[in-house]
């Protein structure tokens, strides 16, 4: 079985601040993908940044990075410099074989 | 590319009444999804497809939901008979592979049943 917890429905951070949110998964598959997207008012996703399993090292999209901890199974997305186009709902998510689970979303207001 | 496209954006439609909802993948990639979100189960995976053949349905809530791919540019997402619970948006998207590649979503459907 293969599952993703968000467990913070919602955060919100001072603007140009930084901000963490929370993602842990479980899987029995020994290859994977996992990844965050962003979803604004507009509605569309977006894809944020990814991470291969097998890769030690976190990924990092500019102001986005991530903090992959294997063993732990977690996975979290750090905004660094908060703006205001940051605010929107965000969907970890991870990606085996043959599945693919998305969490429930953290919605993050940014405070100007 | 126009990205993935998805008809209607908006479906009002009265409980017990069939919906069909459209999606056109991006061309070229082998992998079709379709989502349904609401605000009490976030975002959930209904099923895919791999080059036209469906691999996992089993997040189809049940029976009345149905979905076909008939060609690779090409797919519905059909609830027959339809209820006010299944309101809701409707995402597709599309991707080149499973693992590891960027899914490409549509604008989503928004579906409202009285």
């Amino acid at each position: 079985a293969q599952t993703v917890t968000q467990s913070q429905p919602e955060m919100s951070v001072q603007e140009a601040e930084t901000v963490t949110l929370s993602c842990t998964y479980d899987t029995s598959e020994s290859d994977y993908y996992l990844f965050w997207y962003k979803q604004p008012p507009s509605r569309q996703m977006i894809l944020v940044i990814r991470q291969e399993a097998y890769k030690q090292q976190n990924a990092t999209e500019n102001r986005f990075s991530v903090n992959f901890q294997k063993a732990a199974k977690s996975f979290s997305l750090k905004i660094s410099d908060s703006q205001l186009g940051d605010a929107a709902m965000y969907f970890c998510g991870a990606a085996g074989a043959n599945n693919l689970f998305f969490g429930t979303g953290t919605r993050l207001t940014v405070i100007p | 590319d126009a990205g993935v496209i998805q008809s209607p954006r908006h479906e009002v439609t009265e409980m017990g009444q069939e919906v069909t909802l459209r999606c056109k993948p991006i061309s070229g990639h082998d992998y079709l999804f379709w989502y349904r979100q609401t605000m009490m189960r976030g975002l959930e995976l209904l099923i895919y497809f791999n080059n036209n053949v469906p691999i996992d349905d089993s997040g189809m809530p049940e029976d009345r939901f149905s979905a076909k791919m008939p060609n690779a540019s090409f797919s519905t997402l059909k609830i027959q008979p339809s209820e006010p619970r299944d309101s809701a948006v409707y995402f597709c998207a599309s991707s080149l592979a499973l693992m590891g590649n960027e899914q490409f979503f549509g604008p989503g459907t928004r579906l409202t049943v009285l």
